[in-house]
């Protein structure tokens, strides 16, 4: 059974300071490990994903993930919010790419103060 | 970049009747495609996947009468809410599967609200 814990619901941070969106998982197999970004009222925009090969993962808007295995951990980090940062963040884990196959997080609201 | 999109993005519509929602791979093929449901502020639901040419595969809880899912070609998939209620109302969001590259791809989902 796989599953996938994001330890915080909501995270505020002042534009301009990092970010920290913690996700940790549970697999038996080796896994493939997402996260996606959802902005009010719109569809899930993939960010990155690890797929067993370099474990620190760039993603897209200045994001990136570091898949530690011994911690079974897959924070997602940014430097310097932007307001435009504002957002649900979803952590998922798959042990393929199929749709059927994925457990979603229970999402991280990240806001972001001026 | 492949696009997935959905329509309507919005409906309303009353007790009783029932709402079609469109989900189509825009320059892609996707022989799967998955209907999610999202409640508010809650994560992401999968109710079923829907298979090109053969039935949708529903998740336990999810009544099949109620959410009909058609896959009638390899770019369009249809979620059917037959006899809405008011607990119907909610984000759908459909995702679609590359057949070439097998790579996963989300639409920008459709808000039911049945009043």
């Amino acid at each position: 059974a796989q599953s996938v814990t994001q330890l915080d619901s909501h995270v505020s941070v002042s534009e301009g300071t990092p970010v920290l969106l913690r996700c940790n998982y549970s697999s038996s197999y080796s896994p493939s490990l997402f996260w996606y970004v959802q902005h009010p009222n719109k569809g899930l925009q993939l960010l990155l994903k690890y797929t067993s090969a370099a474990t620190l993962v760039k993603g897209i808007n200045g994001f990136e993930a570091e898949f530690k295995k011994s911690e079974t951990s897959f924070h997602l980090t940014k430097p310097s919010a932007h307001m435009s940062d504002a957002a649900e963040y979803f952590c998922v884990v798959s042990y393929n790419n199929a749709g059927n196959m994925l457990t979603f997080g229970g999402g991280t609201r990240l806001m972001v103060k001026p | 970049g492949a696009v997935v999109s959905q329509h309507p993005s919005w409906v309303i519509c009353k007790s009783g009747t029932s709402v079609k929602i469109e989900c189509r791979s825009l320059d892609f093929q996707a022989t799967t495609m998955f209907w999610y449901r999202q409640f508010p502020k809650q994560s992401l639901m999968l109710m079923a996947t829907s298979n090109e040419g053969s039935k949708a595969t529903y998740e336990q809880g999810v009544e099949k009468d109620k959410f009909l899912i058609n896959h009638a070609s390899l770019t369009l998939s249809t979620l059917t809410v037959t006899s809405a209620h008011p607990e119907d109302s909610s984000f759908y969001i459909c995702s679609a599967r590359d057949r070439d590259t097998g790579e996963l791809f989300f639409g920008e989902g459709s808000r039911l609200t049945v009043l």
